[in-house]
């Protein structure tokens, strides 16, 4: 089974230009999520996904964060303009559902690093 | 609101036996989960617990004590490449939140 793909791995870019990272989830998952994870400390969630429903997005930063998954599947998250602040690994995650249990796992893409420059 | 601790960084011995704890503080605790993060890489599944007690898979064990917003993860027979941080994260209702890791060096 396929896990979680991401794409690109790596991306560097000057400050105030815009990024797009893509994700498509494991087939059958209905919950994505998108995460952010500086160096050295845990990921934090951005957004949260069931089907195509934003359920969550509490931690978007909205000004200049937007993240859409149109057909309840693939999604993808862009930053426009980018801030050096921004620098730091972006993981996208599915899993089979959210509401309790052991369905809850979620399972990680390989995330993309983000050089902001 | 959510608190989680856990050890920033921990050393032991191929072969040896290393436990990794995690406490929280959470309202609307659903359950624990473990991570295995290499450098450079996505963290992968390890175990889940949502009720008292202990959990054991192979080599890696994880023990719950709900009363006392207490975790471990048991880690047995260490290999090196066992050398990784560990991301212990509590669902909080309907959120998952990471602590930030415990930095595992295995020497030979």
């Amino acid at each position: 089974e396929a896990g979680v793909v991401q794409s690109p791995r790596y991306k560097i870019i000057e400050k105030k230009q815009p990024v797009a990272f893509w994700c498509n989830p494991i087939s059958g998952h209905n919950t994505l999520y998108w995460y952010l994870q500086n160096l050295g400390q845990g990921p934090e969630l951005l957004i949260r996904y069931e089907n195509e429903e934003a359920v969550d997005d509490s931690q978007l930063p909205k000004d200049r964060f937007s993240a859409e998954r149109l057909k309840g599947v693939d999604s993808t998250l862009k930053i426009q303009p980018a801030e050096l602040g921004d620098s730091a690994v972006y993981l996208c995650a599915s899993s089979l559902r959210s509401s309790g249990g052991a369905a809850d796992t979620q399972y990680f893409g390989p995330g993309t690093r983000l050089t902001v420059l | 609101g959510q608190n989680i601790d856990q050890p920033t960084e921990m050393t032991a011995t191929e072969g040896a036996i290393v436990q990794i704890n995690c406490t929280y503080q959470t309202s609307g605790f659903n359950g624990l989960f473990w991570y295995q993060q290499h450098a450079g890489e996505a963290p992968t599944f390890l175990s889940y617990n949502v009720l008292d007690g202990l959990e054991e898979k192979g080599r890696f064990s994880s023990f719950l004590s709900r009363s006392k917003g207490y975790s471990y993860l048991l880690l047995k027979e260490l290999q090196m490449k066992d050398s990784a941080s560990y991301l212990c994260a509590v669902k909080h209702t309907d959120k998952l939140i990471f602590g930030t890791g415990t930095r595992l060096q295995v020497f030979p």
